[in-house]
């Protein structure tokens, strides 16, 4: 079984300051993860992916994470935030241990809020 | 290469009436994803398809919910006598292999 606990349910920073939102995960085997963005009313678009390649992974519009297994963590970062940013983040698992698609386990989601 | 397409974007139905969500995957793309987002909430997992197979239905209401993905043409999510509580945002994604790539959504509301 797989599971992904999301630490914040909002998270709040002014324009310029760093990122993170935390993703600690549970998964069988070695795991894909995945973070996804949606923003309101839109659909989800995959801002970056671990598939057991490098563990520090880069991403689209400045994000990256980086995969600890010994702390069974993918947490997500961005050195300086963007109104634009603003939106729902998902930290996703994918535990396809033959290498083919399986179902996507998605965490509860966090609400980043970017003020000026 | 289009992405992944679901229409309507948008359906409204009455307390008792069907309600059909359609899903064309990406070309080449032969495994099909669906999952529901209710208000507030994350997506939660309802089926996993590939051409004319139900892999893991684990997700899926017992009844009044139905899923295919044929031979030929989109995948279907069916909803049979939709209630109000069958109101919310239904995603479907497809993909070549772990990767996930998801559509806008149908956004069904039930009156």
């Amino acid at each position: 079984a797989q599971s992904v606990t999301q630490l914040d349910s909002h998270v709040s920073v002014s324009e310029g300051t760093p990122v993170l939102l935390r993703c600690n995960y549970s998964s069988s085997y070695s795991p894909s993860l995945f973070w996804y963005v949606q923003h309101p009313n839109k659909g989800l678009q995959l801002l970056l992916k671990y598939t057991s390649a490098a563990t520090l992974v880069k991403g689209i519009n400045g994000f990256e994470a980086e995969f600890k297994k010994s702390e069974t963590s993918f947490h997500l970062t961005k050195p300086s935030a963007h109104m634009s940013d603003a939106a729902e983040y998902f930290c996703v698992v994918s535990d396809g241990n033959t290498g083919t698609a399986s179902k996507l386990t998605f965490g509860t989601g966090t609400r980043l809020q970017v003020t000026l | 290469n289009a992405g992944v397409m679901q229409n309507p974007r948008h359906l409204v139905r009455r307390r008792g009436q069907e309600a059909r969500l359609r899903c064309s995957p990406m070309k080449g793309h032969s495994h099909v994803y669906w999952y529901r987002q209710l208000p507030e909430e994350g997506l939660k997992f309802m089926v996993y398809l590939q051409k004319e197979n139900i892999i893991d239905e684990s997700g899926m209401p017992k009844e009044r919910f139905s899923a295919e993905f044929p031979k030929e043409g989109p995948s279907i999510l069916r909803i049979q006598q939709v209630v109000r509580g069958d109101s919310a945002a239904y995603f479907c994604a497809s993909s070549p292999g772990r990767e996930a790539f998801f559509g806008q959504g149908t956004r069904l509301t039930v009156v």
